[in-house]
C-alpha cells in the first residue's frame, strides 16, 4: 500500500518567516494530494491540495508544489502569523483512490512572536 | 446542511463492554470511512465504503466492525472494548472515491477505554 513520509515532526518559526513542510510518498500511481490543519480539539481541515497533472498550486500565503518525479510535495507558507499555529498533515490518494487517504504523521508547526 | 456528523463526542467504556460510534452526512456522499488518530501517528483508515451495502477493511480494522445499510449513515462498532482501542475518531465522507473529491471530516469522537 502507499506510505506517506512528512518532515518535520515539529516546526518553530518567527512570525513574518517562511514554513516550509515537506512530504514523500511511495506509490506512484498515487494522483491527489491534499494538505489539512487541525487545530487543537478539532477536526482536520483542508486547506489546499494537488493533482498529479499539476506542479503549483497557490492560495493566498499558501502554496503546495509536487515533483512526481522524485515523489515528494511540498507545503509552503509565507509571512506566518500566529493563527498559522497547528498541526498539518499531508495525504496521498493511492493509485485508484480504492483506499482513501493515506496521510503523513503531521507536523506541529509553532509560530514564535 | 449539517455537513459529517458524529455521537458521542465523548465516551469512556470499561474493558470488554460494546459500543457503536453514530456517523451521519446529508450530502448524499458515496464514499464514507473511519479514522483513528493517535499521538504522534497521524490518521489511519480503520474501514471505509464506497456505496450503501458496501463495505472494506482500512489500514487498521481489527477490532471494529461497520455496516452501510443506508447513503447517510455508517455507525463504527467495537464488539469488546480494549485499552488499545483509547483513540480520537473521524468519520469523514465525499462525493467519490476517486481523487481529486474533497474529504469532509466530523468533529471527532474521544474514546476512553479503562
Amino acid at each position: 500500500g502507499e506510505n506517506v513520509e512528512q518532515h518535520p515532526s515539529t516546526l518553530s518559526v518567527q512570525e513574518g518567516d517562511s514554513a516550509v513542510i515537506k512530504c514523500t510518498y511511495s506509490d506512484s500511481a498515487s494522483n491527489y494530494f491534499p494538505w489539512y490543519k487541525q487545530e487543537l480539539g478539532k477536526r482536520p481541515q483542508l486547506i489546499i491540495d494537488i493533482r498529479s497533472n499539476v506542479g503549483e498550486k497557490k492560495d493566498q500565503r499558501i502554496a503546495v508544489t509536487l515533483n512526481k518525479t522524485a515523489k515528494h510535495f511540498s507545503l509552503h507558507i509565507t509571512e506566518t502569523q500566529p493563527e498559522d499555529s497547528a498541526v498539518y498533515f499531508c495525504a496521498a490518494t493511492p493509485g485508484g483512490g480504492a483506499d482513501g487517504l493515506t496521510f503523513g504523521k503531521g507536523t506541529h508547526l509553532i509560530i514564535q512572536p | 446542511n449539517a455537513g459529517v456528523t458524529q455521537t458521542p463526542k465523548f465516551q469512556v467504556l470499561k474493558t470488554g463492554q460494546s459500543m457503536t460510534l453514530q456517523c451521519a452526512q446529508d450530502m448524499n456522499h458515496e464514499y464514507m470511512s473511519w479514522y483513528r488518530q493517535d499521538p504522534g501517528m497521524g490518521l489511519r483508515l480503520i474501514h471505509y465504503s464506497v456505496g450503501a451495502g458496501i463495505t472494506d477493511q482500512g489500514e487498521v480494522p481489527n477490532g471494529y466492525n461497520v455496516s452501510r445499510s443506508t447513503t447517510e449513515d455508517f455507525p463504527l462498532r467495537l464488539l469488546s472494548a480494549a485499552p488499545s482501542q483509547t483513540s480520537v475518531y473521524f468519520c469523514a465522507s465525499s462525493y467519490s472515491l476517486r481523487g481529486g473529491n474533497t474529504i469532509y471530516f466530523g468533529e471527532g469522537s474521544w474514546l476512553t477505554v479503562v
